[in-house]
């Protein structure tokens, strides 16, 4: 079965400066995706960042960079730059994709908290 | 438009109401989902619907009853709720939910459901 372990309830970060949230993950799949949403206050679970099991190289999307580590499992996101809004809840979430009967089911992680400090 | 919207922002019901939440794509997703979120936890999947058709229920009490009338629209339909079934409603939508690819879920802003 697969696992997304967030270890980090909450984090704080002043702004300007960069922050690394943490994500570790298990499954027996070769074949999956690694996928961070960003979820303020209001509820809107928004799509940040997508990294391959195949892809070589980290991704990246504006501020967010992903530090893909495939032999370590681990998959952290970087923000560079914090800004005041960056300030919500960040889950990292994993998709199998090997099985065919994956059907999109996505697992996440329990979510950090960050806060960023003016 | 790269947009999921959703109806009714806020719900608060009665436990021997009927109500139904609605939830919209333009996008041409052929996979849609209904997530339930408790505060400061996870989503949690409830239901897929895979080309109009349902391929998964995470074991879901019969209170809580999906439709899925075409391709662009999902409705979860609630009756006899409980008070611990408050919570927000996410419904996401993706390219497909076959494996083999690597679209994302959109989602959108969500429902929040108090039950009374």
């Amino acid at each position: 079965a697969q696992k997304i372990t967030q270890t980090q309830p909450g984090m704080f970060v002043q702004e300007k400066e960069a922050v690394t949230l943490d994500c570790t993950y298990d499954t027996s799949d070769p074949s999956y995706g690694l996928f961070w949403y960003k979820q303020p206050s209001s509820g809107e679970m928004i799509f940040l960042i997508y990294q391959g099991s195949y892809d070589q190289q980290n991704a990246t999307e504006g501020r967010y960079s992903l530090n893909f580590q495939k032999a370590r499992k681990s998959a952290n996101l970087v923000i560079s730059a914090s800004q005041l809004g960056d300030s919500a809840m960040y889950f990292c979430a994993m998709r199998e994709i090997g099985g065919g009967t994956s059907y999109g089911k996505l697992t996440f992680g329990q979510g950090t908290i960050l806060t960023v400090h003016p | 438009d790269t947009e999921v919207t959703q109806t009714p922002k806020h719900l608060v019901m009665g436990m021997t109401n009927k109500k139904s939440l609605k939830c919209e794509q333009h996008m041409g997703h052929r996979a849609m989902y209904w997530y339930k979120q408790k505060a400061k936890k996870p989503p949690e999947l409830m239901f897929v619907y895979s080309y109009e058709k349902l391929s998964i229920n995470e074991s879901v009490p019969s209170r809580f009853s999906p439709e899925c009338p075409n391709s662009s629209l999902l409705n979860l339909h609630l009756h006899a709720l409980q008070p611990e079934d408050s919570a927000l409603y996410l419904c996401a939508s993706s390219q497909d939910a076959s494996g083999g690819s690597y679209n994302e879920q959109f989602f959108g802003p969500g429902t929040r459901l108090t039950v009374l």
